[in-house]
């Protein structure tokens, strides 16, 4: 069965500070991979995906994941956070169903 | 375009009562499924369907059934409310008619309370 491992679970930054979260996943075949964003109060919303080819991709607000499927990761990073970044941070595989990680909660302060 | 929608937003039951949460989306999307968001545990998957006719189980199936008669509408019922069924249900669906799941679109969610 597949399962996703975020491993930081409340993350707590200054504005301008970079950003790097975990993910990884076990399963053996091919998946899609998946980072939402769920803002205080809100839906969740996508940020990135991953399916095929360059295994950096680029998402919204400035975000990016890198595939290394050696590692059977998907971490998420962003250079410079700002403060409306504050939000809670979910890491999700695809393959005949689509299963989301605990989450990471982000707080940026000024 | 309405998207995905779902009601009621808000819904407080005692224990042992039972009740359906509506779910539907205007996107002619295949794959619809049924999350439950509780703090520090995530979104669970509980119930999923692939079609109209097609329903499966998530990874919390007990204590929800769900049917998929239209492609639209996907309706998560509880048999029989308990206090451990207290949490935020999103609904969400996708294009992906295999389940192999392209960009999930959410609900605004239902925020359960069971006393």
């Amino acid at each position: 069965a597949q399962s996703v491992s975020q491993h930081n679970h409340h993350v707590i930054l200054s504005e301008a500070a970079s950003l790097e979260l975990g993910c990884n996943y076990s399963y053996g075949g091919t998946v899609n991979l998946f980072w939402y964003v769920q803002y205080p109060g809100q839906h969740l919303q996508l940020l990135l995906k991953y399916f095929s080819g360059d295994p950096l991709v680029k998402g919204i607000k400035g975000f990016e994941a890198e595939f290394i499927k050696s590692k059977f990761s998907f971490n998420l990073r962003k250079p410079s956070v700002q403060w409306s970044d504050t939000a809670e941070y979910f890491c999700a595989v695809a393959t005949d169903k689509l299963i989301f990680g605990t989450g990471t909660r982000l707080q940026v302060f000024p | 375009n309405a998207g995905v929608t779902q009601t009621p937003k808000f819904q407080v039951l005692k224990t042992g009562q039972s009740m359906t949460l509506q779910c539907a989306q205007d996107m002619n999307h295949e794959y619809m499924s049924w999350y439950r968001q509780d703090p520090g545990m995530g979104l669970r998957l509980i119930h999923y369907s692939v079609g109209a006719g097609i329903t499966d189980q998530g990874e919390v199936p007990n204590g929800y059934n769900v049917s998929r008669s239209t492609t639209e509408d996907f309706p998560l019922r509880l048999l029989s409310a308990a206090p451990s069924q207290t949490s935020v249900y999103f609904c969400a669906s996708s294009t992906s008619p295999s389940g192999r799941a392209d960009t999930q679109y959410f609900g605004p969610g239902t925020r359960l309370t069971v006393l």
